[in-house]
């Protein structure tokens, strides 16, 4: 089925443990995106990508490093977890026109 | 990006229609006005966008007023599967960013 996929939907990590979340997407998609959602809040931008080999900062960067090789992968990497980084992180993707961005089902992730 | 305002919450009776005002006063020329929903935990979901033209799609409608600084989506008949946040957001579609920034929402109750 075409659309973004994550993994893993559910992850508890410890502190200072690293780990990479997934993303991928079917459609071709140029731009892609991480949101991290807290409980009762908005989302928020951590880095997004207008294609591959392009990345750029968003709204909470920090702890968090991307990269994008491919034009469907695009991974989220935190390098040493910290209890305040619980939450749940959704991948989404769009064309360039950014008309109808696809999100993902979201990775509940929590650092303990 | 423009930003905007959205009630905190609403309800609406099942059956009726459910009118989510969103302000927008500082929006400039070339940026679209969209929406999004969030059910539960689940990723946002695209619903309709808009320039200046009012805009109707299967899901709902999006009345932009003349001078565009204000929105109002509609969504015609509430069901109880409507229950959702409901995300106002203005940005440009020829912003070569393609930043997509999330606000808090209006979280909308559909009553029985």
């Amino acid at each position: 089925n075409a659309g973004v996929t994550q993994t893993p939907k559910f992850q508890v990590l410890k502190t200072g443990q690293s780990m990479t979340l997934q993303c991928a997407q079917d459609m071709n998609h140029e731009y892609m995106s991480w949101y991290r959602q807290d409980p009762g809040m908005g989302l928020r931008l951590i880095h997004y990508s207008v294609g591959a080999g392009i990345t750029d900062q968003g709204e909470v960067p920090n702890g968090y490093n991307v990269s994008r090789s491919t034009t469907e992968d695009f991974p989220l990497r935190l390098l040493s977890a910290a209890p305040s980084q619980t939450s749940v992180y959704f991948c989404a993707s769009s064309y360039s026109n950014g008309y109808g961005y696809t999100f993902g089902s979201g990775t509940r992730l929590t650092v303990v | 990006d423009a930003k905007t305002t959205q009630p905190p919450s609403m309800d609406c009776a099942e059956g009726r229609a459910a009118n989510l005002p969103c302000n927008h006063s500082t929006i400039s020329g070339n940026e679209y006005v969209y929406w999004y929903r969030q059910i539960h935990s689940q990723g946002p979901q695209y619903i309709i966008h808009g320039l200046k033209n009012n805009e109707t799609n299967e899901m709902a409608s999006l009345i932009i007023t003349e001078d565009r600084k204000s929105s109002t989506l509609i969504l015609p008949h509430a069901t109880l599967r409507d229950t959702a946040v409901y995300y106002c957001i203005v940005r440009a579609r020829t912003d070569s960013s393609y930043k997509l920034i999330f606000g808090s929402g209006t979280r909308l109750l559909v009553r029985p």
